[in-house]
């Protein structure tokens, strides 16, 4: 079956760093995908990831360890208009259908 | 330019309305994508068309009726929609680069749909 598992909801504080940590079990993988999606709005490529690692781009990095079938994204000097919903997206292998979880609602207070 | 435009924006129809939804993507890509999204929820793939082919149906009731007319457009066909049908549709379109199968999908604004 396909499982991809993140936390419901998370809260930080301007400035702060976030971690948001996703987990998956899949029949296949052919790459990570994060998007942010703010309330109302279409979501947002933040990042891919297929090889083991970090992939940093600015105040957001993703990690990959296909492994343990885990990854996560980090958002350093957080602002307030990162307070968004932060999908993790899973690319089976050999098809075009990107398999989401259930999305992690990050508040962030002043 | 990663953009994909979507129209109209919001969208109310009766049960017995016939409306369509419309997608556009001058990016060249070949795979174009409808999801239905509801509130805090993930988005749920409907359909994904290939090289202007339909490729998936992930069992979409008939009152659902995709078309793509060509390799910059899709279209979204309702007709006879229940209430539960309302919903945020998102397009999204990637480059169906089928060697490597790992192309960013990038999705439009979306139409939010209300079915009285």
């Amino acid at each position: 079956g396909q499982n991809i598992d993140q936390p419901t909801e998370m809260t930080a504080t301007e400035g702060a760093i976030v971690q948001i940590n996703c987990t998956y079990q899949t029949s296949g993988f052919n790459g990570l995908f994060w998007y942010q999606q703010h309330a109302g709005e279409a979501p947002t490529f933040l990042s891919y990831n297929v090889l083991d690692g970090l992939e940093e781009k600015g105040r957001f990095s993703s990690f990959l360890s296909r492994s343990k079938g885990y990854s996560y994204l980090l958002l350093k000097e957080l602002q307030m208009k990162d307070s968004a919903s932060y999908l993790c997206a899973v690319m089976g292998y050999n098809t075009d259908k990107l398999i989401f979880g259930t999305g992690t609602r990050l508040q962030v207070f002043p | 330019d990663t953009e994909v435009t979507q129209t109209p924006k919001h969208l109310v129809m009766g049960m017995t309305n016939k409306k369509s939804l419309k997608c556009e993507q001058h990016m060249g890509h070949r795979a174009m994508y409808w999801y239905k999204q509801k509130a805090k929820k993930p988005p749920e793939l409907m359909f994904v068309y290939s090289y202007e082919k339909l490729s998936i149906n992930e069992s979409v009731p008939s009152r659902f009726s995709p078309e793509c007319p060509n390799s910059s457009l899709l279209n979204l066909h309702l007709h006879a929609l229940q209430p539960e049908d309302s919903a945020l549709y998102l397009c999204a379109s990637s480059q169906d680069l089928r060697e490597i199968r790992t192309d960013t999908q990038y999705f439009g604004p979306g139409t939010r749909l209300t079915v009285l």
